[in-house]
């Protein structure tokens, strides 16, 4: 079974500030997915950034990049320079490699929320 | 280009009630999942089609819940004789193929009174 921790509920970041929210998870599978997700209060999940387990390089898409560390199975978000428009909650999920005619559903983790301060 | 649409963005009903809950995947896209999320918490898998076949109800909490995709395209998720415990916001994502990033839609946000 996969799981995905966050251990931090909530964090404070001033505004143009770099952040970095944590993110654990445990699987068995060789070949898997990391992604983030940020959902505002409209309550849209919106796709930030993925990282596959074969990666050797660390993803970035602009001011996001994943500190994909595999051996510790930890794969940490860090938001540069934030904006007031990142205070939302984000979400770290796992996709697995899919069994049979199972699709590769997204296990998520709790969540962090994220509060950026003018 | 249009994403993923749900509808009704919100939706309140009374215990015992049944509910229909629609989405609109992005146009082309072969696989779509339902996920619940419930307050404070993140979203669980419930069901997956690719095409119409659904091919994995495995999170579908119990047989009050029934999901369908008959053309291919929309889906609904029904509830039947609802309870407060099925109070969530209901998810719906799609993507192009099975292995694909997911994109989601604003959800329903159901309130079971």
């Amino acid at each position: 079974a996969q799981k995905i921790t966050q251990t931090q509920p909530g964090m404070f970041v001033q505004e143009k500030e770099a952040v970095t929210l944590d993110c654990t998870y445990d699987t068995s599978d060789q070949s898997y997915g990391l992604f983030w997700y940020k959902q505002p209060s409209s309550g849209e999940m919106i796709f930030l950034i993925y990282q596959g387990s074969y990666d050797e390089q660390n993803a970035t898409e602009g001011r996001y990049s994943l500190n994909f560390q595999k051996a510790r199975k930890s794969a940490n978000l860090v938001i540069s320079a934030s904006q007031l428009g990142d205070s939302a909650m984000y979400f770290c999920a796992m996709r697995g490699p899919g069994r049979n005619n199972a699709g590769n559903m997204l296990t998520f983790g709790g969540g962090t929320r994220l509060m950026v301060k003018p | 280009g249009a994403g993923v649409s749900q509808s009704p963005r919100y939706k309140v009903a009374k215990r015992g009630q049944d509910v229909a809950l629609r989405c609109d995947p992005i146009s082309g896209h072969v696989s779509l999942f339902w996920y619940q999320q419930a307050l404070g918490q993140g979203p669980e898998f419930l069901t997956y089609f690719q095409n119409e076949a659904q091919l994995d109800k495995s999170g579908l909490p119990s047989d009050r819940f029934f999901a369908e995709r008959p053309e291919g395209s929309v889906s609904t998720l029904k509830i039947q004789r609802t309870q407060q415990e099925d109070s969530a916001v209901y998810l719906c994502a799609s993507t192009p193929g099975r292995a694909d990033t997911q994109y989601f839609g604003p959800g329903t946000r159901l309130t079971v009174l």
